[in-house]
Formats: structure tokens, sequence, C-alpha cells
């Protein structure tokens, strides 16, 4: 298996919503990321999980809390979006990172 | 991040070759990759050079790498319409576990 998938392709919320992103790989990688991609630009890394253990948050926002409940799970879970936090949020697994990042099919989150 | 440039388009007809350059400040980096993202979808690893190669060829992609011009770029032999997508080059960060993506460039090939 050599893929990553990501549920669900695509999410419609609130503000006030409560809702959580879910990615999975059997690669047995055992670094996972989650990066934001806005329209037109390069992806932008939010938070890396190595062997299960959170080693990168760069200054996400508290709305939105990461989880890794084993090695082949991670979860996104939103809470009081904004707007802008419309995007495609990515999730991707690493072996040890050099040899490249595999990148799921991403989660089209709009906040309304 | 900002020290990965790439130009924003390219235009080929079908059958010609493509040529994706890209330019990096930060030379400490291990692996530059590039990655391929079609319209809605994630990015598809298509292949990495380590930097102390400076050509890695994989079928019709050519990798060049010019490590004294901190110059990478992606050479895609007989184009085809299913080529078309945005390319982005990415650079190794020192921890290896971040990637820094260039702004990417949208390959429009033409029947």
């Amino acid at each position: 298996d050599t893929e990553v998938t990501q549920t669900p392709k695509h999410l419609v919320m609130g503000m006030t919503n409560k809702k959580s992103l879910k990615c999975e790989q059997h690669m047995g990688h055992r670094a996972m990321y989650w990066y934001k991609q806005k329209a037109k630009k390069p992806p932008e890394l939010m938070f890396v999980y190595s062997y299960e253990k959170l080693s990168i948050n760069e200054s996400v926002p508290s709305r939105f809390s990461p989880e890794c409940p084993n090695s082949s799970l991670l979860n996104l879970h939103l809470h009081a979006l904004q707007p802008e936090d419309s995007a495609l949020y990515l999730c991707a697994s690493s072996q040890d990172g050099l040899a490249g990042l595999y990148f799921g099919p991403g989660t089209r989150l709009t906040v309304t | 991040g900002e020290d990965v440039e790439q130009s924003l388009f390219l235009s080929v007809r079908e059958g010609d070759s493509s040529v994706i350059n890209c330019t990096y400040t930060d030379s400490s980096s291990t692996y530059l990759y590039w990655y391929k993202q079609e319209p809605g979808a994630g990015l598809q690893l298509l292949t990495y050079i380590f930097s102390n190669m400076d050509m890695k060829q994989d079928q019709r992609l050519t990798v060049l790498l010019n490590k004294k011009d901190k110059h990478l770029s992606l050479r895609i032999a007989d184009t085809q319409t299913g080529d078309s997508a945005i390319y982005f080059c990415a650079r190794s960060g020192t921890g290896a576990n971040n990637l820094f993506f260039g702004t990417g460039t949208r390959l429009t090939v033409i029947p």
C-alpha cells in the first residue's frame, strides 16, 4: 500500500462548528505532516509528528489541534474557524524526510 | 519559503520538451524535489536528487542540478496533455523534516 488517504474530500463548516480531518497511511512511515494550501499558492507546513510525537508546530492558531493516535493515523481537529481558514488541507507522510514526502489527495475545507 | 523561486507559467506544444526551472538561495539542503499537482488533487512526488549529484534521469524526466548557481531544472521529454499541471520544486530543510516549496509553475500543454 503506497498511498496516503484523507477523509472527507470536501467539508463545509460554520464558524461555531467542531469537525475533524482524518489521514491514514500504511507504508510504515514514522513522520506525518499537515500542510495548508491556499489557491494558487504552495503548501505551507502546519505540523509535523515524528514517532507519534509533535516535533514541529509552525505557530498555528489553537483553533487547529493535531492528534496522532498511532503511527498510521493523523487527525486535525477544527474548532471556531474563520472564513480565511478555507483552503486545501494536505496530509503527508515520510520515512525519514529525505526521500520525499508522500501526500494525500487533500480535504477541501470551506468555512462559512 | 521565499528562497525557492520558479517562473509562474510555461506553455509548450504536445510532443515538444518542457523545461521547468527553479532557483534557491539556501545551499545547505541535502535533497531537492519535483512535485506535480493536478487540479483539485494532492501533490505527487515525481523525482528527487541528492545534492552531490548533478543529473538524474527517470524515463521522460531529467533533473539537472547546478549547485554552484543554485539552479534546478526538470525536463519533460515528449510532453503530453496529461502533463498539464502545476509543478513545484522543493528543498529539504536542515532538520530533514520539512520541505520548502517554490511558488509553482503552471505547465499548459497545447494539443
